[in-house]
């Protein structure tokens, strides 16, 4: 079964620049997966940042960013702020009406 | 501006069915643009894609819980459901509709619901 990695965790300045991946257990991220990236805060539904490896959703700060970095997906926030700690999830889409949560990572800005 | 909201019991007993229900408001779930799909979220855990289903009625379902999850569209209430058989205390978790589009990703989300297995 494929899984879809993401680090656990991570931990920014405000200010700073952090850099999350989405990656597979097996083969290469590309664009043929449509990695999407969303946010959530506790107690809130999901909020789409990122669909299409880079398009943002309307009203997404330009400080986030997708791309293919290597063989995985990415998702940069350039200038973190205070209100940007939150999880955050990639979804691969495999094919065939198949989609993929990775596990998430838990975003720390102090 | 698409609006989905879910509904349904809040208690399970173990072994019996979870019935949910999305209603979708501010566009047709006719609409060929659209999938539709649910999403479960255990408690402090991370997010779980359970199946998709376009207005025909052409389903995809995630393999984990393949043998006990059916989707179900009825396109004259705008509503999608799902059904999830012989629930556990494992299948506690809030339970959200989603819509996905031409944008290739979930893009329009429900409030979600929380659902709780248990005697």
């Amino acid at each position: 079964q494929t899984v879809v990695t993401q680090e656990p965790s991570f931990s920014v300045s405000p200010g700073g620049t952090v850099t999350l991946t989405c990656g597979l257990s097996s083969g290469s991220v590309s664009t043929s997966y449509y990695p999407s990236w969303y946010q959530q805060t506790p107690g809130q539904a999901p909020r789409t940042l990122i669909s299409g490896t880079h398009t943002r959703s309307p009203g997404v700060p330009d400080r986030f960013s997708g791309s293919i970095l290597g063989n995985k997906a990415a998702l940069t926030i350039t200038g973190a702020q205070a209100d940007d700690e939150s999880d955050f999830y990639c979804v691969l889409y495999l094919g065939s009406g198949i989609s993929v949560f990775g596990g998430g990572t838990k975003l720390t800005v102090l | 501006q698409l609006q989905l909201q879910e509904s349904g019991p809040g208690l399970v007993r173990p072994s019996e069915t979870l019935s949910l229900t999305c209603t979708v408001s501010g566009g047709s779930i006719r609409s060929s643009r659209y999938y539709w799909g649910w999403i479960r979220q255990p408690p402090g855990k991370g997010l779980e894609w359970i199946g998709t289903i376009y207005y025909s009625g052409s389903t995809y379902y995630s393999p984990s819980l393949k043998s006990r999850v059916t989707i179900s569209v009825d396109t004259s209430k705008n509503q999608f459901s799902l059904k999830l058989y012989s629930v556990t205390a494992a299948d506690t978790a809030v339970y959200y509709c989603a819509m996905w589009g031409e944008k290739n990703c979930f893009d329009s989300w429900g409030q979600g619901t929380l659902v709780t297995v248990s005697s």
